[in-house]
């Protein structure tokens, strides 16, 4: 079965500090992609940064950068000089495709950040 | 550039009460989606469409309609509310097989 591994319910980093969101998937797809979304207390959905399964260089777009090691099912995000702001839900994500018609997304349960000052 | 637009963005029902929520994407965006979303469970898919015409359950589609009669339009309509579809809803989409999804900003439901 598809499915999304978070297992940080929650996390704690110091301001300017590098942190490491874990996420793991199970597909038996070959052709997959993995997605982070920040979800700050407003509510919204918003996407960081995106993987696909036959990338070889692991995707970054500014402060976030994505540890994928396809071996380990492993897509980790890390954020680095952690800010204020970073404080949110963030969830891992993957694409595949679904039983019937093209594609599906899974979600993972989400790790919730919280940067202190 | 409207995106994805929900609405209501908050409703009370009653139990037994029928309500749908709209959803409209101005990206001519094929795929469409509706998620719930409850606490310490993540996002999960409700129905889906990959086109007009074109749509599929999801994951926990039990009490929900959906259909898709024109590509920017992807309503879920409650038939029969229950305490149980409490719940923050969250319409999306994505352009076919590649590129992320774009979401709604939610829809905060309260069945009492």
């Amino acid at each position: 079965a598809q499915k999304i591994t978070q297992t940080q319910p929650g996390m704690f980093v110091q301001e300017k500090e590098a942190v490491t969101l874990d996420c793991t998937y199970d597909t038996s797809d070959q052709s997959y992609g993995l997605f982070w979304y920040k979800q700050p207390s407003s509510g919204e959905m918003i996407f960081l940064i995106y993987q696909g399964s036959y990338d070889e260089q692991n995707a970054t777009e500014g402060r976030y950068s994505l540890n994928f090691q396809k071996a380990r099912k492993s897509a980790n995000l890390v954020i680095s000089a952690s800010q204020l702001g970073d404080s949110a839900m963030y969830f891992c994500a993957m694409r595949v495709a679904s039983d019937n018609y093209g594609q599906n997304f899974v979600f993972g349960p989400g790790t919730r950040l919280s940067v202190l000052p | 550039n409207a995106g994805v637009t929900q609405t209501p963005k908050f409703q009370v029902l009653k139990t037994g009460q029928s309500m749908t929520l709209q959803c409209a994407q101005d990206m001519n965006h094929e795929y469409m989606s509706w998620y719930r979303q409850d606490p310490g469970m993540g996002l999960r898919l409700i129905h889906y469409s990959v086109g007009a015409g074109i749509t599929d359950q999801g994951e926990v589609p039990n009490g929900y309609n959906v259909s898709r009669s024109t590509t920017e339009d992807f309503p879920l309509r409650l038939l029969s509310a229950a305490p149980s579809q409490t719940s923050v809803y969250f319409c999306a989409s994505s352009l076919g097989l590649a590129g992320e999804l774009f979401f709604g900003e939610g829809s905060r439901l309260t069945v009492l």
